[in-house]
């Protein structure tokens, strides 16, 4: 199994600036993915981040308004930037245990911009 | 595009009776399906996957495959069950395709 820690677990900002979401695994893995769940809906797939290569996005997402780093094995960044009330949602961290036969997801981070 | 729906948002059913929440996928190649569950503030986590064909706290899924359908069964609900109940599906990309979701009440 693996354990996920995301830091903040919510936050309140103001439109137009930016916010940091962490996400630290306490054991190594290869893909770690970030979800958006706007209110009321589903996860969203937002990009899958690899260790040493770009992120890759899904359609609707870009890398200037959701940059994220993945400096080693066991450490991700989420960056929401320039914010906007439409913003507003629970991001989530996920990666899959080494068999890949399941997925472990961080408590999420509400975030609502104001 | 490989495409999940769970066609209701909230079942609610009395303590003992059957539950049955409905799950269909799109998808063109062979699928891996899920049940992720999250109990009121805590974090979401797998239930059971179709691959493994197993019974978790008396849930069952059959993955049908001429139905496109991955319905979550269990023959007499517990209030314990009370959770929001995501279909998942997976592809070669290894991320996961939800469903919206079915938030499932069982009454005393």
């Amino acid at each position: 199994s693996a354990v996920i820690s995301q830091k903040p677990s919510r936050d309140i900002c103001q439109r137009g600036t930016s916010l940091t979401i962490q996400c630290q695994v306490d054991s190594q893995v290869t893909m770690m993915f970030w979800y958006r769940q706007q209110p009321g809906q589903s996860l969203t797939l937002i990009a899958t981040a690899n260790q040493g290569s770009e992120a890759t996005y899904e359609s609707g997402f870009v890398i200037d308004k959701f940059p994220i780093s993945r400096p080693n094995l066991t450490f991700s960044t989420l960056t929401v930037s320039n914010m906007s009330p439409e913003d507003s949602s629970i991001y989530l961290c996920s990666v899959e245990d080494s068999g890949d036969t399941e997925a472990f997801f961080g408590q999420g981070t509400r975030l609502t911009v104001v | 595009a490989q495409r999940v729906t769970q066609p209701e948002k909230l079942l609610s059913v009395f303590k003992g009776a059957p539950v049955e929440l409905k799950c269909n996928y799109s998808y063109s190649g062979s699928p891996e399906l899920f049940w992720y569950v999250q109990y009121s503030r805590q974090r979401l986590q797998l239930l059971l996957r179709h691959i493994s064909r197993e019974s978790i706290k008396g849930f069952t899924a059959d993955l049908n495959k001429g139905e496109t359908s991955f319905h979550l069964k269990k023959p007499f609900a517990q209030e314990e069950d009370s959770a929001m109940y995501y279909c998942a599906l997976r592809t070669g990309r290894r991320a996961l395709t939800f469903g919206s979701g079915t938030r499932l009440q069982v009454q005393p």
